[in-house]
């Protein structure tokens, strides 16, 4: 399984675009980056998942670097609810069972600021 | 749109006791997980039932069992709850491996 590595923390302006980074070196070519967030004690919250190329919805947008290596989640407009723990996950979506489970790490604790 | 459903919300139990975690989702999934949060950690794999009538265990399966009574619910037992089982417990299910999750709002679990 790929080993994903985010900063602990981000502090971002409310309003401004906020763009957190996400190191997934060792990714194979069959696993996808996701992205999910955490507000407070809430259940977490899928944002947005892609392979390689990128993709855009109404939460976010997900751009991976060519060489898969790296991607980065693009909150265009942050908000002071948009204050959670951001988990990025690499995982391939070819197997069911174990393979295709979801293993959340420590993610990065964005704090949006007035 | 109740989505996926965790009763109960709060739970305190003493050492020994056993209960039962209930996980309800309405949205025809196929696959339904159990995942524990620990203060400052990811969360952790308990059990999951990749479709109804199968169940697996993930990282951390000791000390509970679980059961897909049909396609909608999937339940987590604590035979003899212990303080080191104090934690949030995160149900969530998703229709095939190639779609995100949805998870419930969690039960917060405390055994003294």
């Amino acid at each position: 399984d790929a080993k994903t590595t985010q900063p602990p923390s981000m502090d971002c302006a409310e309003g401004r675009a906020a763009n957190l980074p996400c190191n997934h070196s060792t990714i194979s070519g069959n696993e996808y980056v996701y992205w999910y967030r955490q507000i407070h004690s809430q259940g977490p919250q899928y944002i947005i998942h892609g392979l390689k190329n990128n993709e855009t919805n109404e939460m976010a947008s997900l751009i991976i670097t060519e060489d898969r290596k790296s991607s980065t989640l693009i909150l265009p407009h942050a908000t002071l609810r948009d204050t959670a723990v951001y988990y990025c996950i690499a995982r391939s979506n070819h197997y069911g069972g174990s393979q295709g489970n979801l293993i959340f790490g420590k993610g990065t604790k964005l704090s949006v600021k007035p | 749109n109740a989505g996926v459903t965790q009763t109960p919300k709060f739970q305190v139990l003493k050492t020994g006791q056993s209960m039962t975690l209930q996980c309800a989702q309405d949205m025809n999934h196929n696959s339904m997980y159990w995942y524990r949060q620990d203060p400052g950690m990811g969360l952790r794999l308990i059990y999951y039932s990749a479709s109804e009538g199968t169940t697996d265990k993930g990282e951390v399966p000791n000390g509970y069992n679980v059961s897909r009574l049909n396609k909608r619910e999937f339940s987590l037992r604590l035979e003899s709850a212990a303080p080191s089982q104090t934690s949030v417990y995160f149900c969530a299910s998703r229709v095939e491996v190639n779609y995100g999750y949805t998870f419930g709002s969690g039960t917060r679990l405390t055994v003294v």
